[in-house]
């Protein structure tokens, strides 16, 4: 069994659709949740970030962390074309005074966002 | 501002030459490093990450090495490439408490 569970999709939504993309996981240490989202050929970007459980809003996007379920969920509202893209999930455990943290992510999710 | 460079951003390179893809951070001082590998269609898999001048460690075992020479200075190498080195590298840097930073990548493609 994989640590982090993200469904590769493809999701093809219309113009203006609420999008929803989740992912699960096993290793109950993680502390800190991370959405990226990343364009075709190009390096992952830092949408969202969630330290425990709880929500986190930003403009049109909503993370939502279920720890007790072992759960996270990325909400877009009014979804746009510019919105297509892959979203990789990212979760990693605290590692004391090193600072350092391994991000084990998903597979990802490819969202199309059609007019 | 924090900024992290890669390059260079596609590689074509036969089997069993070297290799040696650089990253370096600008605007900050004594970063976390790592190196990751993006498989198509997959995730991204750690290879190596370093928290300070000289230190180094592998997530997986492998015909790839990394160094840094330099606080700001991440390299990746391989002495011999295989087929299955191709990939898309990224190179980060950052921690669990405050985010991470992600190049813009470099695609190696190893014919």
């Amino acid at each position: 069994q994989k640590e982090v569970e993200q469904d590769p999709g493809p999701l093809s939504v219309p113009e203006g659709a609420i999008v929803s993309l989740n992912c699960t996981y096993s290793n109950s240490a993680f502390q800190y949740f991370m959405w990226y989202r990343q364009y075709s050929r190009k390096g992952p970007e830092l949408l969202m970030y969630t330290y425990s459980s709880g929500n986190k809003e930003d403009g049109r996007f909503t993370a939502q962390v279920d720890k007790s379920s072992k759960y996270i969920s990325l909400f877009i509202r009014d979804s746009q074309p510019s919105d297509s893209a892959t979203y990789l999930c990212a979760m990693s455990v605290y590692a004391g005074g090193t600072s350092y943290g391994k991000l084990t992510f998903g597979q990802g999710t490819i969202l199309t966002v059609h007019p | 501002s924090q900024t992290i460079h890669q390059w260079p951003a596609t590689l074509v390179q036969p089997v069993g030459s070297p290799l040696s893809l650089e990253c370096t951070v600008e605007g900050t001082s004594n970063p976390n490093l790592y190196w990751y590998r993006q498989a198509a269609g997959r995730g991204l898999q750690l290879l190596f990450y370093s928290v300070g001048i000289g230190q180094i460690s592998s997530e997986v075992p492998q015909n790839l090495s990394a160094s840094r020479p330099q606080d700001r200075q991440f390299i990746l190498s391989s002495k011999k490439l295989l087929l299955s080195d191709s990939g898309f590298y990224l190179c980060a840097w950052g921690g669990p408490d405050y985010g991470y930073t992600f190049g813009s990548g470099t695609r190696l493609t190893v014919v």
